[in-house]
């Protein structure tokens, strides 16, 4: 079946810093890939996605490229900051399947100090 | 984009009380919603399928007469928490698909003592 498996956190980074979040997948056939973003107290948010090899998400700043060969999908962001503490989840959804729902990495931690 | 209002964000119950989580499109009809369930630590575990108008489709391992749900129009959805155990204690997230993109509610932290 579907698995996602995330880098564990909990991450904490000062502002400014480098930021990279690991996610692998397996899966058959040509999922899309994703991640998600929840703010305390909000719901998830989508922040990027990719839906075939080789191609990049990107959104406010933050990237992640759809590697079929590594099967990863790395979240990275070359500048946080402190508004940028949440949880980050990688999540991917199949190509077959009549629900096609989602399939979620365990999520990570993420907080910066100014 | 569109947005998914699930209520209520926290709820702390007795043993043996049911429990109602309700999960509404605020801004488009959503057919199908999603309703998962996330231990701490671990990812969001897909519990079961609401559909509109009929009965919702449930994954392997989930009992159906322990979390009842009922999608009765096309913008509401709700998830029962039966007869609630300390181990029912969770957090409940909804989610609704408008066209290709998935929309999230805020979830529901659920402590049952």
């Amino acid at each position: 079946g579907n698995s996602v498996t995330q880098m564990e956190g909990p991450v904490t980074l000062s502002e400014e810093a480098f930021l990279t979040i690991n996610c692998t997948y397996t899966a058959t056939g040509y999922p899309s890939l994703f991640w998600y973003v929840q703010y305390p107290g909000e719901g998830l948010q989508l922040l990027l996605k990719a839906t075939k090899a080789d191609d990049k998400g990107s959104n406010k700043g933050f990237e992640a490229t759809y590697r079929k060969e590594t099967t990863s999908f790395h979240l990275e962001k070359g500048s946080v900051q402190v508004s940028d503490s949440a949880v980050y989840f990688c999540a991917l959804r199949s190509s077959s399947g009549s629900a096609r729902q989602l399939t979620f990495g365990s999520g990570t931690q993420l907080t910066v100090l100014p | 984009g569109a947005v998914v209002s699930q209520h209520p964000s926290r709820v702390i119950c007795k043993s043996g009380t049911s429990v109602k989580i309700e999960c509404r499109s605020l801004d488009f009809q959503a057919t199908t919603m999603f309703w998962y369930r996330q231990f701490p630590k671990q990812s969001l575990m897909l519990m079961a399928t609401s559909n509109e108008g009929s009965k919702a489709t449930y994954e392997q391992g989930v009992e159906k007469d322990k979390f009842l749900i009922n999608h009765a129009s096309l913008t509401l959805s709700t998830l029962t928490v039966t007869s609630a155990h300390p181990e029912d204690s969770s957090f409940y997230i909804c989610s609704a698909r408008e066209s290709t993109e998935a929309f999230f509610g805020q979830g529901t932290r659920l402590t049952v003592v």
